[in-house]
């Protein structure tokens, strides 16, 4: 089972200011890893799959970068309705498709 | 406008049944797979199981093998969890997700219901 580690677990920061959320795999997913937005009482959202690629619908104050097994989810300056938790997930080697806990970006 | 919709979530004892349905709606049904991701209450998300868009192959998280199983209905658009033996550590909200590749298999999820929440206690 491919374990996915995120970092920090929580993020405080200001509107404005950019967040970079890590995501670290056991082993190589090569670039397939989406990354979930999820707010309060929400379902999750698409943000990026196949590491780099926005979903339909998602400003491009969000981007995604990496392969193998380090990847980042970068938010260039956040506006209020960023904070949230993020997730990443694998589809690379499966069953189980796996998550990662998450990292809590929240206002400073 | 791609719709889910769960239903069937509730109140169960240890050891019991449950199913669920999740009607989806403004999308070609029949051509995506389907999952069901589950979140327990303050924690992350958790992939419970898979089907393919035929309904010929179905995955299963280790946890919930052997107890759940996952089905669908092409003609009504519907895709079902079936849960027996339901322990304390199945309580979650369980969301049904939509496979983003048509005809194909991402096996990354574009669109979500709201979740059926499910509590397994006596």
């Amino acid at each position: 089972e491919i374990v996915l580690t995120q970092s920090p677990a929580t993020l405080s920061l200001s509107p404005g200011e950019r967040a970079t959320l890590s995501c670290r795999a056991s082993q190589s997913v090569r670039t397939y890893l989406a990354w979930y937005q999820q707010k309060p009482g929400q379902a999750p959202r698409l943000l990026i799959y196949d590491a780099s690629n926005r979903a339909t619908g998602i400003p491009a104050r969000f981007s995604g970068s990496g392969s193998g097994t380090d990847f980042t989810l970068t938010i260039s300056s956040l506006e209020p309705e960023d904070f949230a938790v993020y997730y990443c997930q694998q589809r690379s080697i499966w069953p189980p498709l796996t998550f990662g806990g998450g990292t809590k970006v929240e206002i400073k | 406008e791609v719709q889910l919709l769960e239903s069937g979530g509730g109140l169960v004892q240890p050891g019991g049944s449950l199913s669920l349905s999740c009607a989806a709606s403004g999308f070609a049904f029949s051509s995506y797979a389907m999952s069901w991701v589950r979140q327990a209450p303050g924690k992350g998300l958790e992939w419970v199981s898979s089907i393919r868009g035929g309904g010929g192959s179905t995955y299963y998280a280790d946890s919930v093998k052997g107890r759940f199983t996952i089905s669908r209905d092409n003609s009504g658009n519907t895709l079902f969890l079936h849960m027996n033996s339901l322990r304390a550590e199945d309580t979650a909200l369980y969301y049904c997700a939509k496979d983003r590749i048509r005809l194909g298999y991402g096996w990354d999820f574009d669109y979500w219901g709201q979740g059926s929440l499910v509590t397994v206690s006596s």
